[in-house]
């Protein structure tokens, strides 16, 4: 089953202005981690956020977590052209999942210089 | 430190064809997945090994798809025969795994398939 969804499914922005990307789930969970796809350098890491944490900062990158309404969001602040890519949030569900990550469809932001 | 490798990064073949994927993990990492990415859509696991043993293979489809993991490093996955549905980017990642939670996957830059 789906978990991650996001939402909007693309974003198209200039640089230099902010872009939030939004993600919703349905079960418990033990993280929450958001990672980029671009065809350069593949599938990337961005931030994991755990299930007792509220928000987290990572450079330009702030990631909220919301447990009772099941949501998360990711905003990039001063976008940058190099910041074009989808973004993909992917959930942890809780029990013995053992690692398990159930990815989302993705949101497609575009940059434009 | 090395990154996740996999081979080939392309591969076309015909339906009914067999193929197989080679994985080679960041060193040291315990848990090894497959994923399944198809155009537009999120990386969909296919099968997690914690060491050499299967701790997930619910998506996998396994009338035709197979994966081993020997001697807890490499993996390869195998698709035989292939169909058109098929298609699609095999994502190699690793992480280290702290108890049942997930920590950070690495991945490698996939094998892009094609099938005619």
């Amino acid at each position: 089953s789906q978990q991650g969804e996001e939402d909007p499914q693309a974003l198209s922005i200039q640089e230099g202005e902010n872009a939030t990307m939004n993600c919703s789930y349905k079960t418990s969970i033990n993280n929450l981690q958001w990672y980029r796809q671009n065809s350069g350098r593949g599938l990337v890491h961005l931030i994991l956020i755990r299930s007792n944490e509220r928000e987290k900062h990572s450079g330009r990158l702030r990631v909220t977590l919301d447990t009772s309404k099941k949501s998360s969001s990711l905003l990039i602040t001063a976008s940058r052209a190099a910041d074009t890519a989808s973004y993909f949030c992917a959930v942890n569900a809780g029990g013995t999942s053992y690692g398990k990550l159930t990815f989302g469809q993705g949101t497609i932001l575009t940059v434009h210089p | 430190e090395a990154g996740v490798a996999q081979s080939p990064r392309y591969k076309i073949i015909e339906k009914r064809q067999s193929v197989a994927f080679w994985c080679n993990p960041i060193s040291g990492h315990a848990t090894l997945y497959w994923y399944q990415q198809i155009l537009g859509q999120g990386p969909k696991l296919l099968i997690q090994f914690q060491n050499n043993g299967v701790v997930d293979d619910s998506q996998l489809p396994k009338d035709r798809f197979s994966a081993e993991r020997l001697k807890g490093v490499d993996s390869t996955l195998k698709i035989q025969p292939a169909k058109l549905e098929d298609s699609a980017v095999y994502l190699c990642a690793s992480s280290r795994l702290v108890g049942v939670q997930a920590e950070t996957q690495y991945f490698g830059p996939g094998t892009r398939l094609l099938v005619l």
